[in-house]
C-alpha cells in the first residue's frame, strides 16, 4: 500500500523568494516518486521524477526535489519564485520498479500563489 | 508529435444522460490510463487499458462506468445515467509502456446538471 501527504493545499511566497513544497510518502516497497505541475485548464506535466539513483533530483523550470528516506519525504524547491510558476502541484509514488506510471497515487495538490 | 488528445473539453449532461469521453493517446503509445479529478482533490485512479485490454480497472466504479479501448480509434470512457456526483474532471494520460512517465492530456471537465 502506498500513499501521499501533501502539506498545505495553498503555498503564497513573494516573487523572488523560495519555494518549498511539501510532500511525504508512504509505502512498503522502496518508493519511486514524481513532482507534476498543472497550469489552470490544462493536464499534469512532468516536473522531475525519483527513482533511485541521486537523491537530489533536478527538474524542468529551475526546481529541484531531495529523497530523504529517514523522513519519508520528497519536497520541492526553487531558489526564486516566478509568477509563471502560479500552479496547481502533485506529488506521487509508484512502486513500480521501473519507476513508470503503473500504479501511481497522486497527492491531493498543493496550490501555489506568486504575489509581487 | 502530437499530445494527448482529449474531446470534448467540456460536456454539459443532464442526470440520467450517458457521457462519452475520448483520448487519443501520443503517437507511438500504446497504455492509456483515466483518472478523474474532483475539486480540492489529487488524481484518482480509474482504469488502465492496453490495446483492446483492459489491465487494471480496479479505481472504476462497479456499475455506470466503463472504459475501452480498440483496436483502432480512440479510447472511450462511458458514463451511463450520470449523476451529480459524476461532475469532475477526467484525464487521460498514455505512455509507450508501463515503465514510462505518463503524458497527460488537457481534460474533459464534466458538468451533470
Amino acid at each position: 500500500a502506498q500513499s501521499v501527504t501533501q502539506l498545505g493545499s495553498h503555498v503564497s511566497v513573494s516573487e523572488g523568494a523560495l519555494v518549498l513544497l511539501r510532500c511525504n510518502y508512504s509505502s512498503s516497497v522502496p518508493p519511486y516518486l514524481f513532482w507534476y505541475v498543472q497550469y489552470p485548464n490544462q493536464g499534469l506535466q512532468l516536473l522531475l521524477k525519483y527513482t533511485s539513483a541521486a537523491t537530489l533530483v533536478k527538474g524542468i523550470n529551475g526546481f529541484e526535489a531531495e529523497f530523504k528516506k529517514s523522513e519519508t519525504s520528497f519536497h520541492l524547491t526553487k531558489p526564486s519564485a516566478h509568477m509563471s510558476d502560479a500552479a496547481e502541484y502533485f506529488c506521487a509514488v509508484t512502486p513500480n520498479s521501473g519507476g513508470g506510471a503503473d500504479g501511481l497515487t497522486f497527492g491531493k495538490g498543493t496550490h501555489l500563489i506568486i504575489q509581487p | 508529435n502530437a499530445g494527448v488528445m482529449q474531446n470534448p473539453r467540456h460536456l454539459v449532461r443532464r442526470r440520467g444522460q450517458e457521457a462519452r469521453l475520448r483520448c487519443s493517446p501520443m503517437k507511438g503509445h500504446s497504455h492509456v490510463y483515466w483518472y478523474r479529478q474532483l475539486p480540492e482533490e489529487g488524481l484518482k485512479f480509474m482504469v488502465y487499458l492496453q490495446k483492446e485490454n483492459i489491465i487494471d480497472e480496479s479505481g472504476m466504479p462497479k456499475e455506470r462506468f466503463s472504459a475501452e479501448f480498440p483496436k483502432e480509434g480512440p479510447s472511450i470512457l462511458r458514463i451511463q445515467q450520470v449523476v451529480r456526483g459524476d461532475s469532475a474532471a477526467y484525464f487521460c494520460a498514455s505512455s509507450p509502456d508501463r515503465n514510462s512517465p505518463l503524458h497527460f492530456g488537457n481534460g474533459t471537465r464534466l458538468t451533470v446538471t
